[in-house]
């Protein structure tokens, strides 16, 4: 069980170019979330799914988009890359979807864009 | 817009001493208060949260306390440890729009306790 995994840890991409962040979870949860987490701005939500067939924006959007490819998967696209996008990416999932419930995160990709 | 504020954004401690991490809230109708915690290169988990019809919540050395009418709650460590260094983030869920509650962190306190 090997809970939320993302791809890739590390990547570093040069202004304009495109990149998807692969996200799976093996939990059966019904929601999975991407945050952003910038030194000194804790994490800020940029998209969500609250199930299998619908994405909405979080804080965040601007740049982004996102795919709920099935119940397990959950990618984010940069399609032009900025400088200000470099960050670590977070992606997390919960049981139900409710905001009252634990979010199960993955281990992070540090993006870099220069 | 709806925040979370968190505070001190830094925090040293001596081994064995308490630490406390205070986080205020803008959504009278908030209902849900997590703590994560984020070791270095790690990500973060949660350790303790607390409802909003509860006052205090205890889990060996850390608890949590809700004052709703002020719309504050904290975060207390006792009898800390070296293990306990790490980002602490709280968060609340607040109103983000067309009829939809998410979680919202606060920006995070450093915690290093000195041996």
């Amino acid at each position: 069980n090997a809970g939320v995994t993302q791809t890739p840890k590390f990547q570093v991409l040069k202004t304009g170019q495109s990149m998807t962040l692969q996200c799976a979870q093996d939990m059966n949860h019904n929601s999975m979330y991407w945050y952003r987490q910038d030194p000194g701005m804790g994490l800020r939500l940029i998209y969500y799914s609250a199930s299998e067939g619908t994405t909405d924006k979080g804080e965040v959007p601007n740049g982004y988009n996102v795919s709920r490819l099935n119940k397990r998967e959950f990618s984010l696209r940069l399609e032009s890359a900025a400088p200000s996008q470099t960050s670590v990416y977070f992606c997390a999932s919960s049981p139900t979807g409710s905001t009252n419930e634990k979010l199960f995160f993955g281990s992070g990709t540090q993006l870099s864009v220069l | 817009g709806e925040n979370v504020e968190q505070h001190p954004s830094t925090l040293s401690v001596q081994e064995g001493d308490s630490a406390v991490i205070k986080c205020t809230y803008s959504d009278s109708a908030s209902n849900y208060f997590p703590w994560y915690k984020q070791e270095l290169g790690k990500r973060p988990q949660l350790i303790i949260d607390i409802r909003s019809n509860v006052g205090e919540k205890k889990d060996q050395r850390i608890a949590v306390t809700l004052n709703k009418t002020a719309k504050h709650f904290s975060l207390h460590i006792t009898e800390t440890q070296p293990e306990d260094s790490a980002v602490y983030f709280c968060a609340a869920t607040l109103y983000s729009g067309a009829g939809s509650y998410q979680l919202t962190f606060g920006k995070g306190t450093k915690l290093s306790v000195i041996p």
